[in-house]
């Protein structure tokens, strides 16, 4: 059971590039989110999806993408990376509140991606 | 809006001892839930306990409890007869009944000393 998978695990990008983070779940978990964890910070939320083809904002969005074409897959998308969007970045999923009566339900998470913009 | 707080950046503890760790939270719902999340050096981020808002009872799992004072927003977790593999990042979070939207603390780094 490979749980939640993000790929890769360490990256170094120039200033201006754009890339793809990868996050894939084999639970058939409804809701899936990316945070970013900065040191002294803990994490914040970037970005979440209640399900495929739903995804909305958390609080720290800007300069972020994210789709969600499927109930496995939830890529985070750099679009010009900046040196502030150096940080360790985790996916994370969870079951949606109220399907099968759950709630407040464990959320697993990816190994985390170090991310360095130069 | 919803916060958590650690007002503990670093810890120590000697191995077999007992350590505390504190939180205090604050939130306008009835309906939330509450956890401690254990992060090691691999980075891995690990459920260590979980408890739900409406139970009086305090959580408990194996060497791990929590004491969660509703009344006073305060969610701490104990550590008993700690052991060199407890040494890690601790993070108190907060999420809703209605959503799974995580609010993390800023975390507390456990040292176990040998």
């Amino acid at each position: 059971n490979a749980g939640v998978t993000q790929t890769p695990k360490f990256q170094v990008l120039k200033t201006g590039q754009s890339m793809t983070l990868q996050c894939a779940q084999d639970m058939n978990h409804e809701y899936m989110s990316w945070y970013r964890q900065d040191p002294g910070m803990g994490l914040r939320l970037i970005h979440y999806s209640v399900g495929a083809g739903i995804t909305d904002q958390g609080e720290v969005p800007n300069g972020y993408n994210v789709s969600r074409s499927t109930t496995e897959d939830f890529p985070l998308r750099l679009l010009s990376a900046a040196p502030s969007q150096t940080s360790v970045y985790f996916c994370a999923s969870s079951y949606r509140p109220g399907t099968g009566g759950r709630r407040g339900t464990e959320a697993f998470f990816g190994q985390g991606t170090r991310l360095t913009v130069v | 809006a919803q916060t958590v707080t650690q007002s503990q950046p670093e810890m120590s503890v000697q191995e077999a001892e007992t350590v505390t760790l504190s939180c205090t939270y604050d939130t306008s719902e009835s309906d939330y839930y509450l956890f401690w999340y254990k992060q090691p050096p691999s980075r891995q981020m690990i459920l260590v306990i979980r408890q739900e808002a409406y139970k009086q009872q305090n959580a408990t799992e194996n060497r791990f409890s929590v004491n969660f004072q509703k009344a006073a927003k305060s969610f701490s977790l104990k550590i008993s007869d700690s052991q060199l593999g407890d040494a890690a990042m601790y993070f108190c979070t907060l999420t809703q009944g209605g959503s799974e939207k995580l609010v993390f603390g800023k975390g507390t780094k456990l040292t176990v000393n040998p």
